[in-house]
C-alpha cells in the first residue's frame, strides 16, 4: 500500500541545522511531486514546501524560504528538508505528503500523508 | 499571498445534522480548493479535491462546491466519526495556503 514514513525529528537548540526525511513506498515514487506541511503544537496547517517529481522545481512558503532547503533522492525513493537556523516558531509536527502530479503546477492536491514527525526547537 | 479563510471557526452539531463549513480565498483560485479531515493525533485526511470531486473511499455524505472565490464542504447527515478539524486549502498557486481550520465538536 501506499505509504509515506517520516524521520529525523527531535529536540534542537534554536540556531542549529536538522535535517528531516520522508520514506516512500508503494508508488513510483519519481512519477510525483512532494510536499511538506507543518503543524505547530495545538495549531492549524502550514504549507512549507513543494518539489517537483525530477528535483527541479522547488517553492518555498515565506516564512522558511532561505532556511530550509527541499530535496529528493529518487534512486532511494525519500524526501528530505534540511532545515537550518532554527527558531522557537519552527516547532511543530512535521508531514511529508505526496502530490497529485508530478510538476509543481494549479490544481494539486496532497494525498497520501505520513504521520508526521515532531520537531521542538528549544534552548 | 493567496489568503484562505473558513467560518465558523468551531461549531457544535448533533448527530445526524446537516452542517456546511465555508472557505473564501482572497482571489479567485477557479476550483482549486481542497478539504481535509484532522482527528486529533492523526495526519490530515483528503476528503475533496478541485473543489467538488470526492476523494476515493470517502462517503457520499461529504460534498464540496463552489468557485472562485467561495467554497463550501457540507455533510449532509454527521456520524459519531464526522467530528473532526476540517481544512481547506488553495493550490492554485503557491504558496498553497491552508484555511485556519474549523473544529467540529459534538453538541
Amino acid at each position: 500500500q501506499v505509504q509515506l514514513v517520516e524521520s529525523g525529528g527531535g529536540v534542537v537548540r534554536p540556531g542549529r541545522s536538522l535535517r528531516l526525511s520522508c520514506a516512500a513506498s508503494g508508488f513510483t515514487f519519481n512519477n510525483f511531486a512532494m510536499n511538506w506541511v507543518r503543524q505547530a503544537p495545538g495549531k492549524g496547517l502550514e504549507w512549507v514546501a513543494v518539489l517537483s517529481s525530477d528535483g527541479t522545481i522547488k517553492n518555498y512558503a515565506n516564512s522558511v524560504r532561505g532556511r530550509f532547503t527541499i530535496s529528493r533522492d529518487n534512486s532511494k525513493n525519500t524526501l528530505y528538508l534540511q532545515m537550518n537556523s532554527l527558531t522557537a516558531e519552527d516547532t511543530a509536527v512535521y508531514y511529508c505528503a505526496r502530490d497529485a502530479y508530478k510538476m509543481v503546477i494549479g490544481g494539486g492536491w496532497l494525498d497520501p500523508w505520513g504521520q508526521g514527525t515532531l520537531v521542538t526547537v528549544s534552548s | 499571498d493567496i489568503q484562505m479563510t473558513q467560518s465558523p471557526s468551531s461549531l457544535s452539531a448533533s448527530v445526524g445534522d446537516r452542517v456546511t463549513i465555508t472557505c473564501r480565498a482572497s482571489q479567485s483560485i477557479t476550483t482549486y480548493v481542497n478539504w481535509y479531515q484532522q482527528k486529533p493525533g492523526e495526519a490530515p485526511k483528503l476528503l475533496i479535491y478541485v473543489a467538488s470531486r470526492l476523494q476515493s473511499g470517502v462517503p457520499s455524505r461529504f460534498r464540496g462546491s463552489g468557485s472562485g472565490t467561495d467554497f463550501s464542504l457540507t455533510i449532509s447527515s454527521l456520524q459519531p466519526e464526522d467530528f473532526a478539524t476540517y481544512y481547506c486549502q488553495q493550490t492554485y498557486t503557491t504558496p498553497r495556503t491552508f484555511g485556519p481550520g474549523t473544529r467540529l465538536d459534538i453538541k
